[in-house]
């Protein structure tokens, strides 16, 4: 059973970098997708970005000035960086399985495996 | 971006009731179309994806369907751990975004 699990700290001051990392257990990182998701408190769900095992990523267009998603295969990690972070940017964090399914012919993308999420509060 | 948008934002159900909640995409996105579950405090949990294709280990009284920009989530008889809020997910672009949620509360 494949386990995902964020780590970093869960207050950030004005201006400075968010970071978080997620350790993936249960299952290898190559040969899938990894994202991040946020929710602001009491909120909807935000996607941030994905990153696949080789390294290529795709970021929200809202965020992807002040966002780099990395991963490291021989940790069995992805990280997430977002800079310049404001109170707008409080939520929970999620790092989660972006899967490629197969419809018939159609792949369709899914997220089927998520942590458990992470606060974090930006703050002075 | 595609925008999804929930109806309703939130119900009051009882256990055993059909309850069925939909969700309108702001262009055709096709049957590329996820639903998920989210109970307070816990991650979301994938039920539905392609539109009408069951997550494995999620029970079958839950069923999508719809293509284009309308789909619906229906849950057949509802139980008591099934309230929860759930979201809609769009990934025919890869701007993946959600719905706002529907809230499903004991009557």
């Amino acid at each position: 059973q494949v386990q995902l699990q964020e780590s970093g700290p869960g207050l950030v001051k004005p201006s400075e970098t968010l970071s978080l990392s997620c350790t993936v257990s249960g299952g290898s990182i190559s040969s899938y997708y990894w994202s991040w998701i946020r929710q602001p408190p009491g909120k909807g769900l935000e996607w941030i970005g994905y990153i696949y095992y080789s390294g290529s990523t795709n970021y929200n267009p809202s965020l992807k000035s002040r966002v780099t998603i990395s991963v490291d295969t021989s940790k069995n990690q992805f990280s997430l960086r977002l800079r310049s972070v404001t109170a707008a940017d409080t939520a929970l964090y999620y790092c989660a399985r972006l899967r490629v399914g197969l419809v018939g012919t159609t792949g369709i993308y899914y997220f089927d495996y998520w942590g458990q999420g992470t606060l974090v509060t930006v703050s002075s | 971006d595609v925008q999804m948008t929930q109806s309703p934002s939130s119900l009051s159900a009882s256990v055993g009731d059909r309850v069925t909640i939909t969700c309108r995409a702001s262009q055709s996105i096709s049957n590329y179309l996820n639903w998920y579950q989210q109970k307070p405090g816990k991650a979301p949990k994938l039920l539905i994806y392609a539109a009408s294709s069951l997550q494995s280990g999620v029970p079958s009284r839950f069923s999508g369907s719809g293509s284009g920009t309308d789909f619906t989530l229906t849950i057949s008889s509802l139980q008591p751990e099934d309230f929860a809020t759930y979201y809609c997910q769009q990934s025919y672009s890869t701007l993946f975004t959600f719905g706002g949620g529907t809230k499903v509360e004991i009557k």
